[in-house]
């Protein structure tokens, strides 16, 4: 079993608010990971969009609006994206990632449309 | 501005090396806040991590991947480089060099545009 895993698809109308889930494997604890969020549009490389650990431990990459916010849920061990306001350029495949035994671990990925 | 210009040869047979080299521009290139990073991405599927050198050249690989994959730095010239050994079609991906940086926790803020390598006979 994959150490996450996302739904491959979700879609939402423009100026709704989406919910992206990461869970990760049931084997480990989400408690101490910090989660890494990627977005991805066609052709390009993936951008940073925000990592979060805890309310007091996150980071918002540069230029990131605020409608873009993580958290995490300790019961689903799962971290999530929210995009709130939806915008037809949030169109694009996102991606989490994580640190596991000294590896980089993405997601499968979720294709978001907005439509 | 920091910019990461990768290159390398895009179409090799079965049982070839694959060598992509990615030059950085703009930044130091041996700040210990920095690790030098490969991930590919086959065509229509997700991001897979290969490895990456530090600022000292200690390297840390995908262990799935390991047995395949060297990547190695040249100071003089701020780049670095992959080689990952016995390509099959399995490999066919796009190849991107990417920064990772301890400023926001240890993130990767800067990529390179990415080469295309096929693997086909």
């Amino acid at each position: 079993q994959a150490v996450l895993t996302q739904p491959s698809s979700l879609s939402a109308s423009p100026g709704a608010s989406a919910s992206l889930t990461c869970t990760l494997r049931s084997d480990i604890n989400i408690g101490t990971y910090r989660i890494y969020w990627y977005q991805q549009k066609p052709g390009s490389p993936p951008q940073f969009l925000l990592n979060y650990k805890s309310d007091s431990d996150k980071h918002q990459g540069s230029g990131v609006p605020s409608r873009f916010s993580g958290s995490k849920v300790a019961s689903a061990n799962a971290g999530f994206l929210l995009i709130s306001g939806l915008q037809p350029e949030d169109e694009a495949d996102y991606y989490c990632m994580t640190w596991h035994s000294s590896a980089v671990v993405f997601g499968g990925g979720t294709k978001l449309t907005v439509l | 501005q920091v910019q990461l210009q990768q290159w390398g040869a895009g179409l090799l047979k079965p049982s070839e090396t694959l060598s992509l080299t990615c030059a950085v521009y703009g930044g130091s290139f041996t700040f210990s806040d920095y690790y030098w990073t490969w991930i590919r991405q086959p065509p229509g599927k997700g991001l897979e991590w290969i490895g990456e050198i530090s600022h000292s050249g200690s390297t840390n690989y995908n262990p799935s991947l390991k047995s395949r994959v060297s990547i190695s730095r040249d100071t003089s010239k701020n780049q670095f480089s992959l080689k990952v050994s016995s390509m099959t079609a399995a490999d066919t991906a796009v190849y991107y060099c990417a920064r990772r940086s301890a400023e926001g926790g240890w993130l990767f803020d800067y990529w390179g545009q990415g080469t295309l390598a096929t693997v086909s006979s």
